[in-house]
């Protein structure tokens, strides 16, 4: 099974950061890797898709970059309803398993 | 509007059973894969099982092979999750989610609000 290591696990940061957040894979799964934001209580929601595509409906301040191995999620300017916990995910193949999450707190 | 409504969920002694289900409205059903993803409490997310559009394959996390079955029914609409042997550490918030595609190797690009399913004697 491939693993999935995000870091960190948690950061804290203030309105108005760039912050990114990175995710490693055991091996090589090319440019399946997803990005998923979750907030308390609620289902996760697709943010970045096939390592660097934006969902539709989503604030073009987060990208997404990598291939291989080593991925990222950056948010260019944090905005107060981007405090959520972010997954990645990979879809390289089965079993699909996602990263520990990173958790995005205020400063 | 897509919709994907869970159900099924509740509590359950070790070695009980539970069968969840997954109502999809707002989009052809039998297009897509499905999944369903687990989340522990205060814990990440990990996927647990997936099927393709017709049905014929599917797979399993290893945590949960052998134990868990997932099936589909498209004349109604519906994915479920039959889960048997069930032990303490799968308790759980249950979701379902539908990938992009007609397997479940896709991203999740919809997801319903869950199910809880707590395992306790």
């Amino acid at each position: 099974d491939i693993q999935m290591t995000q870091s960190p696990s948690s950061l804290s940061a203030s309105a108005g950061d760039r912050v990114t957040i990175t995710c490693r894979a055991s091996q090589s799964i090319s440019g399946y890797l997803n990005w998923y934001q979750q907030k308390p209580g609620k289902a996760p929601n697709l943010l970045i898709y096939a390592s660097s595509s934006l969902q539709s409906g989503v604030s073009s301040r987060f990208s997404g970059s990598g291939s291989g191995t080593d991925f990222a999620l950056t948010i260019s300017s944090l905005q107060p309803e981007d405090f959520a916990t972010y997954f990645c995910q990979q879809t390289y193949s089965s079993p699909l398993t996602f990263g520990g999450g990173t958790k995005v707190e205020i400063e | 509007e897509v919709q994907l409504v869970e159900s099924g969920g509740g509590a359950v002694r070790p070695g009980g059973s539970l069968r969840l289900s997954c109502a999809a409205s707002g989009f052809t059903f039998d297009d897509y894969g499905m999944n369903w993803v687990r989340q522990a409490p205060g814990k990440g997310l990990e996927w647990v099982s997936g099927i393709k559009w017709n049905g014929d394959r599917a797979d399993y996390a290893d945590s949960v092979k052998g134990r868990f079955t997932i099936s589909r029914d498209n004349s109604k609409n519906s994915l479920y999750l039959q889960m048997n042997s069930l032990r303490a550490e799968d308790t759980a918030l249950y979701y379902c989610a539908r990938s992009h595609s007609s397997g479940w190797l896709d991203y999740f690009d919809y997801w319903g609000q869950g199910t809880r399913v707590t395992v306790s004697s």
